[in-house]
């Protein structure tokens, strides 16, 4: 079965300064990836995803992600915080046998200091 | 175009009682999935319909079970609640018609306490 991993359960980074958040997955195949945010209070909004082809996806907001199939990750990536971008962020798989299945990371929340 | 729409979305009820969440897709959508979120045990995948029919399905007991009307909305309800039921219920759907991984689009949630 697949797993997702997300080491850093809290990251806090100043405004203007860069960000970057680990997911690491386990499947034996290539998985499809997704990485959402989470505002207090509000459901999950899609962030970016990867399917296929271009390893670098571009995603809303500014955000970036890589997938690097020999180190099983697709961390994300921001060059320059908003205080806007303060929320919990989810890393999901999913695999094409399973349907619409997604199986998430544990969150990595953001702070992002004035 | 309308976005994910859950009700209630807040619910308050006592151990033992049983209840019903509602999720209306996104328009044209016909693949509805539903998630618990808890702070123990994160995000986790409870069932996904698609065209009135249950397509996958998540490791919870019997208590859990959903369904999906012709036009797409999809209910979940869950009998016999318990205070570790207490969660956000997360419905998202997709416009998927196949078995193959599609975007999907979440709800603001329905935010569920047992007493």
């Amino acid at each position: 079965a697949q797993s997702v991993t997300q080491p850093d359960i809290h990251i806090t980074v100043s405004e203007g300064a860069s960000l970057e958040l680990r997911c690491n997955y386990s499947y034996g195949a290539t998985p499809y990836l997704f990485w959402y945010v989470q505002s207090p209070g509000q459901g999950l909004q899609l962030l970016l995803k990867y399917f296929s082809g271009d390893t670098l996806v571009q995603g809303i907001k500014g955000f970036e992600a890589e997938f690097k199939r020999s180190q099983s990750s697709f961390n994300l990536r921001k060059p320059s915080v908003h205080w806007s971008d303060a929320a919990e962020y989810f890393c999901a798989v999913g695999v094409r046998a399973a349907g619409n299945k997604l199986t998430f990371g544990g969150g990595t929340r953001v702070l992002v200091k004035p | 175009k309308a976005g994910v729409t859950q009700t209630p979305r807040y619910l308050i009820k006592t151990r033992g009682q049983q209840v019903t969440l509602s999720c209306s897709p996104i328009s044209g959508h016909r693949s509805v999935s539903w998630y618990q979120q808890t702070p123990g045990q994160g995000l986790q995948f409870l069932f996904e319909y698609f065209s009135e029919t249950q397509r996958n399905k998540g490791n919870f007991p019997g208590r859990f079970s959903g369904r999906q009307f012709s036009n797409s909305r999809s209910e979940m309800n869950v009998s016999t609640l318990e205070l570790g039921d207490s969660a956000l219920y997360l419905c998202a759907s997709s416009g998927s018609g196949s078995t193959t991984v599609d975007e999907q689009f979440f709800g603001p949630g329905t935010r569920l306490t047992v007493l």
